[in-house]
């Protein structure tokens, strides 16, 4: 089974820093990757994926990620954030195998809340 | 367009109801799912249907009755629910199961249970 660890239930920020929102995944097999954010009262909005090829992967909003399989890290940052980007972000795994419904397990969240 | 609709968008409903939560997609998916999430948690896989056929069901309990009736709509049926059962019900769909396509949410149905 894999599972997926968010180290930072918490990050406070200023508006226009920097941000990195950690996650690390642990799975016997090659797993896809992605990060879905979810503002207060809503459902779940994918940010980026991984699945192959370039391991820093460019989703919407400016965030973007960087796979690390040897770390078993997929870490989102973002250059400069805005007071809109407060809300909840999970990591989420999948395990690559064929012949199975596939499953997204997902990591415990980190809510980001940009300070004025 | 990737959009998930779901409806309605607040449910209360005592211990005794009989009620049901839509969801809709458009994108031509062939595989719906349920989730169950409680506050300041993440989601919670309940049901999985893969071609209009249920493929998982995680063990949840009776008084959850999912229902796929075409590929673009997804029932859950809610009978005799608890207060525990109080949460946010979030659709999602994907364009098939068994492959790592992409699961897009719908914004969900808030359900209290009194």
């Amino acid at each position: 089974a894999q599972s997926v660890t968010q180290l930072d239930s918490q990050v406070p920020v200023f508006e226009e820093a920097p941000v990195e929102l950690r996650c690390n995944y642990s799975s016997s097999v090659s797993v896809y990757l992605f990060w879905y954010v979810q503002y207060p009262n809503q459902g779940l909005q994918l940010l980026l994926k991984y699945l192959s090829g370039s391991t820093l992967v460019k989703g919407i909003n400016g965030f973007e990620a960087e796979f690390n399989k040897s770390q078993t890290s997929f870490h989102l940052r973002k250059p400069s954030v805005h007071i809109s980007d407060t809300a909840e972000y999970f990591c989420a795994v999948v395990r690559i195998s064929s012949g199975s419904a596939r499953q997204l397990t997902f990591g415990s969240g980190t809510q980001l809340t940009v300070l004025p | 367009d990737t959009e998930v609709t779901q409806t309605p968008k607040h449910l209360v409903m005592g211990m005794t109801n009989k009620k049901s939560l839509k969801c809709e997609q458009h994108m031509g998916h062939r595989a719906m799912y349920w989730y169950k999430q409680k506050a300041k948690k993440p989601p919670e896989l309940m049901f999985v249907y893969s071609y209009e056929k249920l493929s998982i069901n995680e063990s949840v309990p009776s008084r959850f009755s999912p229902e796929c009736p075409n590929s673009s709509l997804l029932n859950l049926h809610l009978h005799a629910l608890q207060p525990e059962d109080s949460a946010l019900y979030l659709c999602a769909s994907s364009q098939v199961v068994g492959r790592a396509d992409t699961q897009y949410f719908g914004p969900g149905t808030r359900l209290t249970v009194l």
